[in-house]
């Protein structure tokens, strides 16, 4: 079965503009997390959402923001870009309930100048 | 608040050996903690969950062990190949949260 798939892989974008990350899960997982990943930081959580809810959010300033659709499918967004959000962006599918194995995409790589 | 380190940064050891990387957590009220492993520029594959209840878990050629008293987990990898080169996290969730909180993970290199 096809896993999660993010698009696109690979982003360049300038101090200042808006970006938006798409995340399409694992058919049939409704449950859908973001983690930033840099050299410095390591993997910090972004948000989590469950049928179309942000159930969960993480410290990250309001630029950061992100939705889930009725098919599961999410966009994450960040506004007016800083070079410090340069990293790669991933994110996870999971079926509903704690215990569930998560399942990660490739990633979009962000590169902000 | 909960913090996730694994020790060591780094490890390469000869192919064919067995080694064991490490986990630890300092808040023992976990559902439950995951191994992973990132190929380098690639996402995250999942390799083993291990629930609060459970003790281990075993998927072919690793075994994953869980004491949560002690708030430590191991990674057994047996009789390493090349292949197993990549770099191995473990996260863990805490209570019903939804989300992973990482360790910094080890890089590990199998040498030919």
């Amino acid at each position: 079965k096809a896993g999660v798939t993010q698009t696109p892989r690979y982003l360049i974008k300038t101090r200042g503009q808006q970006v938006t990350l798409s995340c399409s899960p694992i058919s049939g997982h409704r449950s859908v997390s973001w983690y930033q990943q840099t050299p410095g930081q390591g993997l910090q959580f972004l948000f989590e959402y469950f049928s179309e809810t942000q159930r969960n959010k993480g410290n990250f300033p309001g630029r950061f923001s992100g939705r889930q659709f009725s098919n599961s499918r999410s966009e994450m967004n960040v506004s007016t870009l800083e070079l410090g959000d340069s990293a790669l962006y991933l994110c996870a599918s999971s079926l509903p309930g704690v215990n569930t194995e998560a399942f990660f995409g490739q990633g979009t790589r962000l590169t902000v100048v | 608040k909960q913090e996730v380190t694994q020790i060591p940064a780094a490890l390469s050891v000869p192919e064919g050996e067995n080694l064991v990387l490490n986990c630890s957590f300092t808040d023992s009220a976990i559902y439950n903690l995951q191994w992973f492993r990132q190929d380098p520029g690639k996402g995250l594959t999942s390799l083993l969950l291990i629930q609060s209840s459970q003790r281990e878990q075993t998927s072919g050629r690793l075994n994953a062990s869980l004491d949560k008293s002690s708030g430590r987990s191991t990674l057994y990898i047996a009789a390493s190949q090349p292949g197993d080169s990549a770099t191995y996290l473990c996260a863990v969730t805490m209570d019903s949260n939804y989300q992973l909180i990482w360790g910094a993970g080890t890089k590990l290199i199998i040498k030919p």
